[in-house]
């Protein structure tokens, strides 16, 4: 089984800075990363696919990054409705997720 | 719009079965691969199963093999999950997730959940 490992677990950072959270893989999942979303009460929500391709709708503010085994999301200019739970999946074999990043404001 | 609507879940106890249901609907439900995803109470995520396009190809996590059966139905647009053999560690929000396409790719729309409780 492939373990994904989140850091931080919680972030703290201000309304309109940067945030840059982290993934990495006990092995090489190449490109095949995604990251979600998750907001309390609600269902994930797919953001980026591939290491890097924002899914449909998400904002130009996110991106991401990395191959292999380290990969970033970063929010840049945070937004009031962007401080949420964060969660990076591998789908090389089968599906992990890692634990979690809770962003939250500063 | 894609919507996927989950059913099923309640207070079940230790060792005793429950069949998850998800209804979808704004796709053509028979060309996507699909899984079940579930979250227990303040934990992080972790896929239970998934099943290919035509229902043919199935997969389930360790934590579950054995014990649940995913399973689809293309001609009613509806997913389902057999749980048996209950345990409480399997208390959890359970999503259904359609999947971009076939299997092993990411997750591009969740249901709701249903909360399924084991408890005696």
């Amino acid at each position: 089984e492939i373990v994904m490992t989140q850091s931080p677990a919680t972030l703290s950072v201000s309304p309109g800075e940067r945030a840059t959270l982290s993934c990495r893989a006990s092995q090489s999942v190449s490109s095949k990363l995604a990251w979600y979303q998750q907001k309390p009460g609600q269902a994930p929500r797919l953001l980026i696919y591939g290491a890097s391709t924002r899914a449909t709708g998400i904002p130009a503010r996110f991106s991401g990054g990395g191959s292999g085994t380290e990969f970033t999301l970063t929010i840049s200019s945070l937004q009031s409705e962007d401080f949420a739970l964060y969660y990076c999946q591998q789908y090389s074999n089968f599906y992990t997720f890692g634990q979690g990043t809770k962003l939250e404001i500063q | 719009e894609v919507q996927l609507l989950e059913s099923g879940g309640g207070l079940v106890q230790p060792g005793g079965s429950l069949r998850l249901s998800c209804e979808a609907s704004g796709f053509t439900f028979s060309s996507y691969a699909m899984s079940w995803v579930r979250q227990a109470p303040g934990k992080g995520l972790e896929w239970v199963s998934a099943i290919s396009t035509n229902g043919y190809s199935t997969y389930h996590a360790d934590s579950v093999k054995g014990r649940f059966t995913i399973s689809r139905d293309n001609s009613k647009n509806t997913l389902y999950l057999q749980m048996n053999s209950l345990r409480a560690d399997d208390t959890a929000i359970y999503y259904c997730a359609k999947v971009d396409g076939y299997n092993w790719n990411p997750f591009d729309s969740w249901g709701q959940g249903t909360l399924v409780t084991v408890s005696s």
